[in-house]
């Protein structure tokens, strides 16, 4: 109940294309959902977050897609830039616990 | 930009040896976490605490303590390591916005390896 799946666990993309990571839970109650990016020596860093209520957030290249019926999530990133090459977790949280429940993490690697 | 330190960056010690990991963070923030980072980048919440005097096991089960003496100071202590508490340990801090969970800042990891 308390599981964020996440996948792909890798993903290999070429320069200008669209990296799209997958989230899925179970549970109900949570209302909160952010992406965090990793970078190598560094601790997770907040990319962009969304809340229930909307099906869908922008914040320049990267959109979430959210999908409250299929209890589902991803993030686009688009035009992707080596730059962008990290690791990505999914999470969600849930009002009142002040804890994340993070997935799994994705490596993504864009080609230059 | 985040302002929370973890202190050492690196460690290796000797297997049975006790050893603090430092957190501190100048945000006044009132929650604090620690997670442990597996090699494969799960993340595994193990300690968390709401405020000072208040400290919580998180939901990975670790032989690690922890205090919250002052605001700002969440340290982790092992008072006896073992080779299984090789890990990147992650300390993290959050404000409280009403029943909402905040963004959660990161500290940049204390990486342990016990031999």
């Amino acid at each position: 109940q308390q599981q964020v799946k996440q996948s792909p666990q890798s993903l290999i993309v070429q320069k200008g294309g669209i990296s799209i990571i997958n989230c899925a839970y179970e549970n109900t109650a949570f209302d909160y959902f952010p992406w965090y990016q990793q970078f190598p020596g560094k601790g997770p860093a907040l990319l962009i977050a969304i809340r229930p209520d909307v099906s869908e957030k922008k914040e320049g290249r990267f959109t979430i897609s959210f999908n409250k019926s299929a209890k589902q999530f991803s993030l686009h990133i688009m035009d992707s830039q080596p730059g962008d090459s990290a690791t990505y977790f999914c999470a969600a949280s849930r009002a009142g616990t002040y804890k994340y429940i993070f997935g799994t993490g994705t490596r993504l690697k864009v080609l230059a | 930009e985040a302002d929370i330190y973890q202190t050492p960056r690196y460690l290796v010690i000797g297997t049975g040896k006790k050893i603090t990991l430092e957190c501190s963070q100048t945000m006044g923030h009132d929650k604090m976490y620690w997670y442990q980072q597996d090699p494969g980048m799960e993340l595994h919440l193990i300690h968390y605490s709401y405020g000072v005097n208040s400290t919580e096991k998180g939901d990975l089960s670790s032989e690690s303590t922890v205090s919250r003496i002052r605001t700002e100071h969440f340290p982790l202590t092992l008072e006896s390591a073992r080779p299984s508490h090789t890990s990147q340990y992650l300390c993290a801090s959050s404000e409280i916005s009403g029943t909402n969970t905040g963004e959660l800042f990161f500290g940049e990891g204390s990486r342990l390896t016990v031999l």
